[in-house]
């Protein structure tokens, strides 16, 4: 069975720090790993994706992620953090073998303050 | 790009009724689609996963009966809630797979909530 850990409920960042998000999974066979974002009352916005390749994703607003085979991690980070991306963040995982089938972490409420 | 709908966006039953909540995806076909439900502040629950033309197939603990899906088409699946209480009060969202896309293709709704009163 696949899964997905992120051990922070919550991670506080102010604004032009640096941020970093964890994630951790468990999967059968090579994962497909995915972040996402949801604002208060929407629904998901895709970040970026890790399918194959350089181990370093980048994606949507200035976010990218790293894939650690060995580590089974898949972290978040941004350089320099905005207020707007305050917002509650979901790591996901799915493999071939899982029948497409995307398993969400427990979330990441991440706080920038001004 | 690909774009899922969700409808109604939001709605509101009195306990003891039927809600119907539809996916479509607008310009891809979907064999396969996901239905999640999302307590507030809380995770995205796989519930099941909907094939066209086959019975959906559930996750443990989720109440096939309660839940109806259908997938009648490649792109269109529909998640009734029977007999709606209070506690099936939620954010749900759907997914749709890319049927001639890769594995990972998949792309979410803007979800649905539903108030049961």
């Amino acid at each position: 069975a696949q899964s997905v850990a992120q051990p922070e409920d919550q991670v506080n960042v102010a604004e032009g720090n640096p941020l970093t998000v964890k994630c951790t999974y468990s999967v059968s066979g090579n994962p497909y790993l995915f972040w996402y974002v949801q604002y208060p009352n929407r629904g998901l916005q895709f970040l970026l994706k890790y399918i194959t390749g350089d181990n370093l994703v980048k994606g949507s607003y200035g976010f990218e992620a790293e894939f650690n085979k060995s580590q089974t991690s898949f972290h978040l980070k941004k350089p320099s953090a905005l207020v707007s991306d305050s917002a509650l963040y979901f790591c996901a995982v799915s493999s071939y073998s899982s029948a497409s089938k995307i398993i969400f972490g427990s979330g990441t409420r991440l706080s920038i303050r001004p | 790009g690909a774009v899922v709908s969700q409808h109604p966006s939001r709605v509101i039953c009195k306990s003891g009724t039927s809600v119907k909540i539809e996916c479509r995806s607008l310009d891809f076909q979907a064999t396969t689609m996901f239905w999640y439900r999302q307590f507030p502040k809380q995770s995205l629950m796989l519930m099941a996963t909907s094939n066209e033309g086959s019975k959906a197939t559930y996750e443990q603990g989720v109440e096939k009966d309660k839940f109806l899906i259908n997938h009648a088409s490649l792109t269109l699946s529909t998640l009734t809630v029977t007999s709606a209480h209070p506690e099936d009060s939620s954010f749900y969202i759907c997914s749709a797979r890319v049927s001639s896309g890769l594995a990972y293709e998949q792309y979410f709704g803007p979800g649905t909530r539903l108030t049961v009163t």
